[in-house]
């Protein structure tokens, strides 16, 4: 089955201790990339990703890193998380970009921050 | 910059059609997507509409595009429970590397 895996699902986690949040993809996409939807905002993109090694930043990156050594994974680091990247992240992987292929969503994470 | 907007809510009765609209700033973009989010899901693409064309059908759901007025909307006919839920337009940025979303509209439709 098709899918987009992240992990985990749920993580409450105290300021400035650091987190990954993981993300796979199985359908062999170039592109992955990372959102956060908070309410009233909807959906900002924080990084992407074009291929192996090949990562750019999007609307809002900053607090954020990411890393792609593998075409599967796409894992999100917050080095030093704080109150206000509580929100829930959406991963999702398409075959390129600029085109209008399917993106796929994985289920979220929800991240609050204390 | 670029930027989506759509209602925030839309009740509706179950049977009856639900029209929820957008509109963009962006008169170049060329794909335009609407996704639907079921509480606790992740996201899931229901249709996209190339800028070229006015309108796409799929089964129950209407793509409507006057790219005059930048504006797109999705009909959804003899609405059901199940399709309540956050429906979001999007667009795909200048660039391509980015989907633009709206804030969501709240469908909730009742028996």
């Amino acid at each position: 089955e098709a899918q987009v895996t992240q992990n985990p699902r749920y993580l409450i986690t105290v300021t400035g201790k650091k987190l990954t949040v993981t993300c796979s993809q199985n359908m062999n996409h170039e592109y992955m990339s990372w959102y956060r939807q908070d309410p009233g905002l909807g959906l900002r993109q924080i990084y992407y990703s074009m291929n192996v090694e090949v990562t750019d930043k999007g609307d809002v990156p900053e607090g954020y890193k990411v890393s792609r050594k593998e075409k599967r994974n796409f894992p999100l680091i917050l080095e030093s998380p704080s109150p206000n990247q509580t929100s829930l992240y959406f991963c999702a992987s398409s075959l390129s970009s600029g085109q209008a292929t399917e993106a796929f969503f994985g289920q979220g994470t929800r991240l609050t921050v204390v | 910059g670029e930027d989506v907007e759509q209602s925030l809510f839309l009740s509706v009765r179950e049977g009856d059609s639900s029209v929820i609209n957008c509109t963009y700033t962006d008169s170049s973009s060329t794909y335009l997507y609407w996704y639907k989010q079921e509480p606790g899901a992740g996201l899931q693409l229901l249709t996209y509409i190339f800028s070229n064309m006015d309108m796409k059908q799929d089964q129950r759901l209407t793509v409507l595009l006057n790219k005059k007025d930048k504006h797109l909307s999705l009909r959804i006919a003899d609405t059901q429970t199940g399709d309540s839920a956050i429906y979001f337009c999007a667009e795909l940025n200048q660039a391509g590397t980015a989907l633009i979303f709206g804030k969501g509209t709240t469908l909730s439709v009742s028996s």
